[in-house]
């Protein structure tokens, strides 16, 4: 079966835009998280969707947001971009909710800000 | 506070030689903890959870609470190990599935 599909692949957006990533998770999950990774920071978890309400959210500034839809698509959006938004945004899909639950990756969206 | 250490950016070791990657951390309640891995060009994939208590690929790792550790470990280490490692946790009992990582290792295992 297809996997978590993430797009665009990169994006350049200047300071001040704002952004929409898209995330189409695995057929018939219903969690999507995202994830934002840089080389300074590593992995940071951002906020996590669940039947279209967000269920946990990480430590970034309102700046950051996102929506998941009836079919479990998910997007998230970064407003008034900042140079150090500069980084990779990683989605993940799950089968369910909850702790051990494995997580399935995409790809990613390569946002440079400049 | 919620913490995952990964000690070692990089680990080299030759072909056919043990490996031991290092993970601590650091949580307040009951982890899950876990193993994900990239290979180069490969999205992140889980690797092993503690939970399952699975040896995947070779590789096993054992939840020290004591120590706070679950380190990763192979008795002999193959060229296609060569990766990036990541150590993560979860709070066990959590709603949701959000994952706490560490900074990372790359394995680089050499002929």
């Amino acid at each position: 079966k297809a996997g978590v599909t993430q797009t665009p692949r990169y994006l350049i957006k200047t300071r001040g835009q704002q952004v929409t990533l898209s995330c189409s998770p695995i057929s018939g999950h219903r969690s999507v998280s995202w994830y934002q990774q840089t080389p300074g920071q590593g992995l940071q978890f951002l906020f996590e969707y669940f039947s279209e309400t967000q269920r946990n959210k990480g430590n970034f500034p309102g700046r950051f947001s996102g929506r998941q839809f009836s079919n479990s698509r998910s997007e998230m959006n970064v407003s008034t971009l900042e140079l150090g938004d500069s980084a990779l945004y990683l989605c993940a899909s799950s089968l369910r909710q909850g702790s051990g639950t494995e997580a399935f990756f995409g790809q990613g969206t390569r946002l440079t800000v400049v | 506070a919620q913490r995952v250490t990964q000690p070692e950016k990089l680990l080299s070791v030759f072909k056919g030689a043990p490996v031991e990657l290092k993970c601590n951390y650091s949580y307040s309640g009951s982890p899950e903890l876990f193993w994900y891995v990239q290979y180069s060009r490969q999205r992140l994939q889980l690797l092993l959870r503690h939970i399952s208590r699975e040896s995947i690929k070779g590789f096993t790792a054992d939840l020290n609470k004591g120590e706070t550790s679950f380190h990763l470990k192979k008795p002999f280490a193959q060229e296609e190990d060569s990766a990036m490692y990541y150590c993560a946790l979860s709070g066990r009992g959590q709603a949701g599935t959000a994952l706490i990582f560490g900074k990372g290792t790359t394995l680089s295992v050499s002929s």
